[in-house]
């Protein structure tokens, strides 16, 4: 248990649905953050969030939506969404350099 | 953007060896954090490095960031089979804020009992 929650774990989703992810820290941490890990690369920053204000879009496609609506909580909406984009979404948190990842969502985009 | 050469890809060693993996980077970091992965989970943090040259264990983990900060080295001593899983590095450099981390593309290590 990390402190940081994310749900659902799996998600199969159509190119034409819409879903949301979600993320909970139970860690006061200010900086939220969404990463994507695909197989063979690197995890892949997305979005940087700090006290709720978004400090860094790392070129994402609009496709993927992030709400951060406090500290605590952060979302991703997801529509139209292609099948290259399945993958492994990864939540964390930080409060300096150390991030705490969440046990992330199996997302398959059919 | 930053890289972050990470090796090697995979190891195979038999439960009870010593393991080491390295990564290298064209860019100094300011703090290295070296976490560990299993399958279906999250990373989770193993060491984080602040100081150049600074060593820092955790049990049967050392790990230490390089004098120019432009590298870092995890040694896993006397391994055993929970030790599977693969392993990434991260740095987050000088002219960062946010505290955003560049990370490595890992090391798979399997043990053998």
């Amino acid at each position: 248990e990390t402190g940081v929650t994310q749900t659902p774990r799996h998600l199969v989703m159509g190119m034409t649905n819409k879903k949301s992810l979600k993320c909970e820290q139970h860690l006061g941490h200010n900086a939220m953050y969404w990463y994507k890990q695909s197989a063979k690369k690197p995890l892949e920053l997305m979005f940087v969030y700090n006290f709720k204000e978004q400090t860094e879009n790392n070129s994402v496609p609009s496709r993927f939506s992030p709400e951060c609506p406090n500290s605590s909580h952060l979302f991703l909406h997801l529509h139209t969404l292609q099948p290259e984009d399945s993958a492994l979404y990864l939540c964390a948190s930080s409060q300096g350099p150390r991030a705490f990842f969440g046990q992330g969502t199996r997302l398959t985009v059919v | 953007g930053q890289q972050l050469n990470q090796s090697p890809q995979s190891m195979f060693i038999q439960e009870g060896e010593d393991v080491s993996m390295n990564c290298t980077s064209s860019s100094i970091f300011n703090t290295w954090l070296w976490y560990k992965q299993e399958p279906g989970e999250g990373p989770v943090l193993l060491i984080a490095l602040y100081k150049a040259g600074e060593l820092t264990s955790n049990g049967r983990l050392t790990a230490q960031f390089g004098i120019t900060r432009k590298d870092s080295f995890l040694n896993i001593s006397a391994s055993i089979p929970s030790d599977v899983g693969i392993y990434f590095c991260a740095g987050q450099d000088s002219g960062g804020s946010n505290y955003k981390l560049t990370f490595g593309k890992g090391t798979l290590l399997t043990v053998n009992p």
